[in-house]
């Protein structure tokens, strides 16, 4: 069981908008830490998304956005498109470990 | 652009020693900035943080393997070691290595990862 929660699956059609949920505790997001978030395409390495709740490293669209709100944290992503489909998983601090979520599988419809 | 690469056997039997290698391109392993780091992911599953090693050698594990890991650096070579000892069918897994900058903890760039296969 991960110590940041996320569901396990999400699914949209091309062009709608879709959340993704990462609940934490006061030990992690509720302490401060910072959050970010992975893309993981099939076959492939994570790939850094969202740094620091949102902030998009250079070359990651806008369409990807990120934000906080108490002790958890979401991921965006609006203008569905196929390429999206992968699964996702954010990662923070708790304690001196850092930590992930168990990931979620976006499905594109 | 820093790239990062694993190498190392693909199947390792029970109760054996499991090592890799990460080798860094494009950039210093001995940059202060930086923690070197390992993760894995099993297959379906999700990542979990194995530790990191720092470029003067300074290590720290996620407790649930610190009894088995050891890890190491090489600056001559521009590489990072992982060592798992005692492993089970439970440590079959993808491993990756990956860069995190100090003080912000995320990992950026991975490694393209390399699977491990404990099996007699």
């Amino acid at each position: 069981q991960s110590v940041l929660t996320q569901p396990p699956s999400v699914s949209g059609a091309p062009g709608q908008r879709v959340t993704i949920s990462c609940t934490g505790s006061s030990s992690n997001i509720g302490a401060g830490y910072n959050l970010h978030w992975y893309q993981q395409l099939p076959g492939t390495a994570p790939k850094l998304l969202i740094y620091g709740y949102s902030n998009r490293p250079s070359g990651v669209p806008d369409r990807f956005s990120g934000s906080k709100s108490g002790t958890s944290a979401s991921l965006a992503i609006t203008g569905l498109q196929a390429e999206d489909e992968a699964d996702y998983y954010c990662q923070s601090f708790d304690s001196t470990l850092r930590v992930f979520g168990g990931g979620t599988k976006l499905t594109v419809l | 652009q820093v790239q990062l690469q694993e190498s190392g056997p693909g199947l390792v039997k029970p109760s054996q020693t499991l090592s890799l290698t990460c080798t860094v391109s494009g950039g210093s392993i001995s940059s202060g900035d930086y923690y070197w780091s390992w993760i894995r992911q099993p297959p379906g599953k999700g990542l979990e943080w194995i530790g990191y090693v720092y470029y003067n050698g300074n290590s720290y594990f996620n407790p649930s393997l610190r009894s088995r890991v050891t890890m190491s650096v090489d600056t001559s070579q521009n590489q990072f070691s992982l060592k798992l000892s005692s492993v089970t069918a439970a440590d079959t897994a993808v491993y990756y290595c990956a860069r995190e900058e100090i003080m912000r903890n995320w990992f950026d760039p991975w490694g393209q990862g390399t699977l491990v296969t404990v099996s007699s």
